[in-house]
């Protein structure tokens, strides 16, 4: 069973289109995160939700919109796509809290491309 | 702000040799984890190694250990007895203990090649 999924694992999609990427785990974890990693490979952490409520969001601009309909989903939804949005988007979960040992299990992944 | 450097984009090892990949980080908390996680071309993010500050002892788990030096702000990470799938992209990361949040600091990765 994968830990942690989101699909599509490829988005193709012309600007200024709406799109949603969404993510599941089934971990029984208490966070979950976007990161974002761009052409470079550089990873970053644009969102963080800790048992559906919003707790880090790394200024992302506001076309970028989470949603956790629950603790085990969380989806990314983008307004108006930029060319520049461009890059692979994962999704991961850890245990909450203060436990900072735990580490972060990662989906596969999803290269959204903006023509 | 935390920040993580990796000084290496790219590195290459020879199979079956030994290959230690850089990354210093900065922080003034004293209690935080370091990670080592590897991308290869199938893209998944996957946990190599990880490190508590409190500890001393350096990790080791098989042919992967850490060359962890706290005062110094630096985290190495060996590889021994190299193997063709050991390439990848190389990320080092921190995350702090305390707070709400547990968001991963990454630093900028190194291409790791294994020639047979």
């Amino acid at each position: 069973d994968t830990a942690v999924s989101q699909t599509p694992k490829y988005l193709v999609t012309q600007m200024g289109n709406d799109k949603s990427i969404k993510c599941e785990q089934n971990l029984g974890h208490d966070t979950m995160y976007w990161y974002k990693q761009d052409s470079k490979k550089f990873l970053k952490i644009m969102f963080s939700y800790n048992n559906k409520e919003l707790i880090i969001n790394e200024t992302v601009p506001n076309r970028f919109s989470p949603k956790s309909p629950d603790k085990a989903h969380l989806n990314l939804h983008i307004n108006s796509l930029e060319l520049g949005d461009s890059a692979v988007y994962f999704c991961a979960s850890s245990r909450g809290g203060t436990q900072g040992n735990t580490e972060a299990f990662f989906g596969q992944g999803t290269r959204l491309t903006v023509v | 702000a935390q920040t993580v450097t990796q000084s290496q984009p790219e590195m290459s090892v020879q199979e079956a040799e030994t290959v230690t990949l850089s990354c210093t980080y900065d922080t003034s908390e004293s209690d935080y984890y370091l990670f080592w996680y590897k991308q290869p071309p199938s893209r998944q993010m996957i946990l190599v190694i990880r490190q508590e500050a409190y500890k001393q002892q350096n990790a080791t788990e098989n042919r992967f250990s850490v060359n962890f030096q706290k005062a110094a702000k630096s985290f190495s990470l060996k590889i021994s007895d190299s193997q063709l799938g050991d390439a990848a992209m190389y990320f080092c990361a921190y995350r702090s203990a305390s707070g709400a949040t547990n968001k991963l600091i990454f630093g900028t990765g190194t291409l790791l090649a294994v020639q047979p």
